[in-house]
């Protein structure tokens, strides 16, 4: 596997299902990030995570659980989602450095929710 | 704040038409990035290219070229030729310098469709 994979590609789950999301990155990067991308807004961050580190939560709903266990993976865990957050929910790697900046974010193919 | 514009929500031209793509930002910071992705129907966000604020050349690589412009903060991208295999949503997106990592501020993205 090359670049960043993600898991499933698609996802139909009811309210109160609980499902996870996952992310591998083969890059040998030591940042990764969750977005939701949705029909109606921009491309929003969700969290990321430096070094393993939680380092940003952007106002996310707690029904939306982010875990990273080593630099390589990334999961989102999803309980009593509503179906407003249906969406694309893409997952990024990136290597941090000293200028944070600079640094080109690599995608993976997402994956597609849909919340019944 | 950091806000990306993309003016233009959707384009469709005739194969072998060029097809030149807005982007204005705005940003206090004096150092920073910018960069454009594509989105095929796939889903996956493909880099394209990064750019330095401090490099004003304009770039071309294949088909693709871009014109960054410090004094309007528009970073354009054009596509000479186009093929219907280019038929994607593009984003152009800022990057800001966090302790967390690149934090990337996305414009809402440019369908363009080629037409055979």
């Amino acid at each position: 596997e090359t670049g960043v994979t993600q898991t499933p590609r698609h996802l139909v789950m009811g309210m109160t299902n609980k499902k996870s999301l996952k992310c591998e990155q083969h890059l040998g990067h030591n940042a990764m990030y969750w977005y939701k991308q949705s029909a109606k807004k921009p491309l929003e961050l969700m969290f990321v995570y430096n070094f393993k580190e939680q380092t940003e939560n952007n106002s996310v709903p707690s029904r939306f659980s982010p875990e990273c266990p080593n630099s390589s993976h990334l999961f989102l865990h999803l309980h009593t989602l509503q179906p407003e957050d249906s969406a694309l929910y893409l997952c990024a790697s990136s290597q941090v450095g000293r200028d944070t900046f600079q640094e080109t974010q690599y995608f993976g193919p997402g994956t597609r929710l849909l919340v019944l | 704040a950091q806000k990306v514009t993309q003016a233009q929500t959707e384009i469709s031209v005739v194969e072998k038409e060029d097809v030149t793509l807005d982007c204005v930002y705005e940003t206090r910071d004096t150092t920073y990035y910018l960069f454009w992705y594509k989105q095929p129907p796939s889903g996956e966000l493909v880099f394209l290219i990064r750019r330095n604020s401090f490099d004003e050349q304009n770039e071309i690589s294949g088909r693709y070229s871009w014109n960054f412009q410090k004094s309007t903060s528009s970073f354009n991208f054009t596509i000479t030729a186009s093929q219907v295999v280019d038929s994607a949503v593009y984003f152009c997106a800022l990057s800001e310098a966090t302790a967390a990592g690149n934090k990337l501020t996305f414009g809402g993205g440019t369908r363009v469709l080629v037409k055979p």
